[in-house]
């Protein structure tokens, strides 16, 4: 079975200070990785994702996640926050093989304060 | 390229009333998904269908909910009778199979109902 734990449900920092949302997974087998951000009332858009080819992984914003097999986490960062990246953040794990559900993380909610 | 297309956006209904959803994913998809979010979660898998064969229906409760996909193109989700406990966003998904497309799920806006 795999899961994913998302650690804080909201982050709050100020803009252009580092955004870092944590994300921790468990899976019985190596795992694709994504990183989906949803802004209200919209579906989910993919920021990242990682599929074993390289551990540091850069996305769209100017966002990025580490994979971290010893740790089995795979955090999301980005330098320098601005407004619009307020929204909500989910971390999602899948097997590596087929079309094969997301499990989700509960979500982690990012407030960025002028 | 059209992204996936979901209707009704939005569905107010009372208690013990019918309701469908209607998805329509990205042309050439071959895998559908619908996932529950309920407020502050994220979302969970209720069915997922590869062409017109649904190959994971574990989560989806039988005695009330059922889904067709017929011609294995676009899908529809049904809830009868829906209950309060329905209230939630009904999203879909779609993803295109290939060892080089790694299991990248694209969504729609989804349908959020509430059951008064």
């Amino acid at each position: 079975a795999q899961s994913v734990t998302q650690l804080g449900s909201h982050v709050s920092v100020s803009e252009g200070a580092l955004v870092l949302l944590r994300c921790n997974y468990s899976s019985s087998v190596p795992p694709y990785l994504f990183w989906y951000v949803q802004y209200p009332n919209q579906g989910l858009q993919l920021l990242l994702k990682y599929t074993s080819a390289a551990t540091l992984v850069k996305g769209i914003n100017g966002f990025e996640a580490e994979f971290k097999k010893s740790e089995t986490s795979f955090h999301l960062t980005k330098p320098s926050a601005h407004m619009s990246d307020a929204a909500e953040y989910f971390c999602a794990v899948s097997q590596n093989s087929g079309n094969t559900p997301l499990v989700f993380g509960k979500g982690t909610r990012l407030s960025v304060i002028a | 390229e059209a992204g996936v297309v979901q209707s009704p956006r939005y569905k107010i209904i009372e208690k013990k009333q019918p309701v469908a959803f209607w998805c329509n994913p990205i042309s050439g998809h071959n895998t559908l998904y619908w996932y529950l979010q309920n407020l502050g979660q994220g979302p969970e898998l209720l069915i997922r269908y590869e062409n017109e064969e649904a190959v994971d229906d574990s989560q989806l409760p039988k005695d009330r909910f059922s889904a067709e996909r017929l011609k294995g193109v676009d899908s529809t989700l049904k809830i009868q009778p829906a209950e309060l406990g329905d209230s939630a966003v009904y999203l879909c998904a779609s993803s295109l199979a290939g060892a080089h497309n790694y299991n990248e799920q694209f969504f729609g806006p989804g349908t959020r109902l509430t059951v008064l």
